[in-house]
């Protein structure tokens, strides 16, 4: 099984600053089958990034995805109110697994 | 409206079943595979496994072989999630998630989402 693990835990920033979140995989994804998720409290995961870097349907430019093999990163390039959210990576090279989420909270 | 609409939440017993139902309406039920995720309380996504609504094929993560069953009724484009013998770490919020491949294959990644059953395990 390929584990996630998700850097930081917690990511505390202002409106209008970058935001970047790190996946980190125990080995290397093949592909790169990774994707990420965005949550909001009481709410359903909501598909952000495809294959590391493709934009879902309707998400905004604001985001972006790089990476390949087992360093990958989500990067907000100036955080809006409703980005404020856990983030999840999700890979799927192999059986899916998911890192334990980044948090960005209001600075 | 493309949605997912899945049952209300339960309260099980340890050793007991529960049975998650997911109705899909504004697509075509069977030309996308659904998949079922858990998320415990205050933690991260846990695959459970697939459904083929169209053949009805499945396949379960192994932490789960022996106790999930995935079933589907195309008549009335519903997905259900069975899972038996439950734990008090069971706790969770079990989501049906819609594959973004089309009938012949899968992306394995998701783009809808139910809203999500509790399901509390407690004596």
């Amino acid at each position: 099984e390929i584990v996630l693990t998700q850097s930081p835990g917690t990511l505390s920033l202002s409106p209008g600053e970058r935001a970047t979140l790190s996946c980190r995989a125990s080995q290397s994804v093949s592909s790169s089958y990774l994707a990420w998720y965005q949550q909001k409290p009481g709410q359903a995961p909501r598909l952000l990034m495809y294959g590391a870097s493709s934009r879902a349907t309707g998400i905004p430019d604001r985001f972006s995805g790089s990476g390949s093999g087992t360093d990958f990163t989500l990067t907000i390039s100036r955080l809006e109110p409703e980005d404020f959210a856990v983030y999840y990576c999700q890979q799927y090279g192999s059986s899916p697994t998911f890192g334990q989420g980044t948090k960005v909270e209001i600075k | 409206q493309v949605q997912l609409v899945q049952s209300g939440a339960e309260v099980k017993k340890p050793g007991a079943s529960v049975k998650v139902s997911c109705k899909a309406s504004g697509y075509t039920f069977t030309d996308y595979y659904m998949h079922w995720v858990r998320q415990a309380p205050g933690q991260g996504l846990e695959w459970m496994g697939w459904i083929n609504p169209n053949t009805g094929g499945a396949n379960y993560a192994r932490k789960f072989q022996g106790r999930v069953t995935m079933t589907r009724a195309t008549s009335i484009s519903t997905a259900y999630m069975e899972l038996s013998r439950l734990r008090s770490d069971d706790t969770a919020v079990y989501y049906c998630a819609r594959d973004t491949g089309g009938r012949e294959a899968m992306n394995w990644y998701f783009d809808l989402w139910g809203r999500g059953t509790l399901v509390t395990v407690s004596s």
